[in-house]
């Protein structure tokens, strides 16, 4: 079956510090989807990502998804207190891309004003 | 819309307590999930349903059940519980149409003594 590993497992950083956070697959991933939880709540969707080499940006956070499509990487850019959380990678269970998602394990990230 | 929404927030029940968690979504979304969350193990999918009338089972569906009467309501039902069921539950709906995003509900933190 298909997994979803996330790495670090948990970062701390200085504020303004820049960042990356990789989830890697060991099959193609057809839809790669990034998600933001803040401690106790939800999940707050960030960016999805379907065609190789694409890239993102919202903010201060950019998303790529590599040209073989089995790695994704979330990049913070001068980072702030705001942006600690959790943040998790989601894919397609298929081609569709309107099944359920499955998950990565998730990377904390704290930041230190 | 109210989007996703999850009854009750907290919830603390003794081992072999039935409880019935609540989630409902305005969206007219076709799928919807029931995942949990744990230390470590990012979020595991239990049920889910691709419609109304129509449910399959997760990656952890022992001792859970669901049903999907409506489009709206996906209810999980913990039948005896377990401490090892203790989680955080969150309900997510998605519409049946390629490569969009899935919406969460804010969880229910459940502890079973």
């Amino acid at each position: 079956s298909q997994e979803l590993e996330q790495s670090p497992q948990s970062l701390i950083v200085q504020e303004g510090k820049n960042l990356t956070i990789n989830c890697t697959s060991s099959k193609t991933l057809y839809g790669l989807y990034w998600y933001k939880q803040k401690y106790g709540e939800g999940l707050i969707f960030l960016m999805m990502l379907q065609k190789g080499g694409e890239e993102k940006s919202h903010e201060k956070i950019t998303a790529k998804l590599d040209e073989k499509k089995q790695q994704s990487s979330l990049h913070i850019t001068a980072s702030q207190p705001s942006h600690a959380g959790i943040y998790l990678c989601g894919a397609d269970r298929d081609q569709t891309g309107a099944n359920n998602l499955f998950f990565g394990t998730g990377t904390r990230l704290t930041v230190i004003p | 819309n109210a989007g996703v929404t999850q009854t009750p927030k907290f919830q603390v029940l003794k081992t072999g307590q039935s409880m019935t968690l609540q989630c409902a979504q305005d969206m007219n979304h076709e799928y919807m999930s029931w995942y949990r969350q744990d230390p470590g193990m990012g979020l595991r999918l239990i049920h889910y349903s691709v419609g109304a009338g129509i449910t399959d089972q997760g990656e952890v569906p022992n001792g859970y059940n669901v049903s999907r009467s409506t489009t709206e309501d996906f209810p999980l039902r913990l039948l005896s519980a377990a401490p090892s069921q203790t989680s955080v539950y969150f309900c997510a709906s998605r519409l049946a149409v390629s490569y969009n995003e899935q919406f969460f509900g804010p969880g229910t933190r459940l502890t079973v003594l």
